[in-house]
């Protein structure tokens, strides 16, 4: 297993654009979760899934959209970058059943607005 | 809304010498606890984890954490710390929200001198 794979791993964006990152889970995980770090404030949620067809937003979902049409991908959109959208952003997912918790994360997008 | 803290934000330490790094959890429920590391441009990796029972959890790599109930905390310890422990570290609790997610800390970031 691949486990949680994200593209790109860098990117540049200047202001207004707009850019797709791409987040894919091979473990047939019910959930899916996008979070941003920055330094110094740990992660914080920005969208979640609990399966193919369903989000809602995390805590700092403002600027940011998702989709999720398959259990596998849960890609997370900038329609109008921002300088405050320069950040690390990491996917993770986790399984639907049993009492783990756990997230299994991949390796993240750094992402400069400028 | 739930937070959790990590007062340290770096330390230093000298290979072998022994490592704690705190952190302080408000949520007054239930809770399930998680430590992650985030070794120099990786993805963050769950070292260990608390769910229920014994207080005292042992995870990979020689850590252990022990869950204080009393006092809202989840420390990590390492007796005898090496040069590849240097890397980032984050508590993190779970929240009965949004999909059950992680609430972390702002990370410790630990550098060990050979």
């Amino acid at each position: 297993n691949a486990g949680v794979t994200q593209t790109p791993k860098f990117r540049i964006l200047k202001i207004g654009q707009s850019m797709t990152l791409q987040c894919t889970q091979d473990m047939n995980h019910n959930y899916m979760y996008w979070y941003r770090q920055d330094p110094g404030m740990g992660l914080k949620l920005i969208y979640y899934s609990v399966g193919a067809g369903i989000t809602d937003k995390g805590e700092v979902p403002n600027g940011y959209n998702v989709s999720r049409s398959t259990t596998e991908d849960f890609p997370l959109r900038l329609e109008l970058a921002a300088p405050s959208q320069t950040s690390v952003y990491f996917c993770a997912s986790r399984p639907g059943s049993g009492n783990s918790y756990e997230q299994y994360f991949g390796p993240g997008t750094r992402l400069t607005v400028t | 809304a739930q937070s959790v803290s990590q007062h340290n934000h770096h330390v230093i330490l000298s290979e072998a010498a022994s490592l704690e790094l705190g952190c302080n959890y408000s949520y007054g429920g239930t809770v399930n606890l998680f430590w992650y590391v985030q070794y120099p441009g990786q993805h963050l990796q769950l070292l260990l984890k608390y769910f229920s029972g014994d207080p005292l959890v042992k995870g990979i790599k020689g850590f252990e954490a022990e869950f204080i109930k009393s006092k809202f905390s989840f420390n990590l310890r390492k007796p005898s710390v090496q040069w590849s422990d240097t890397a980032e570290y984050f508590c993190a609790v779970k929240s009965p929200n949004a999909g059950n997610m992680l609430t972390f800390g702002g990370g410790t970031r630990l550098m060990v001198k050979p």
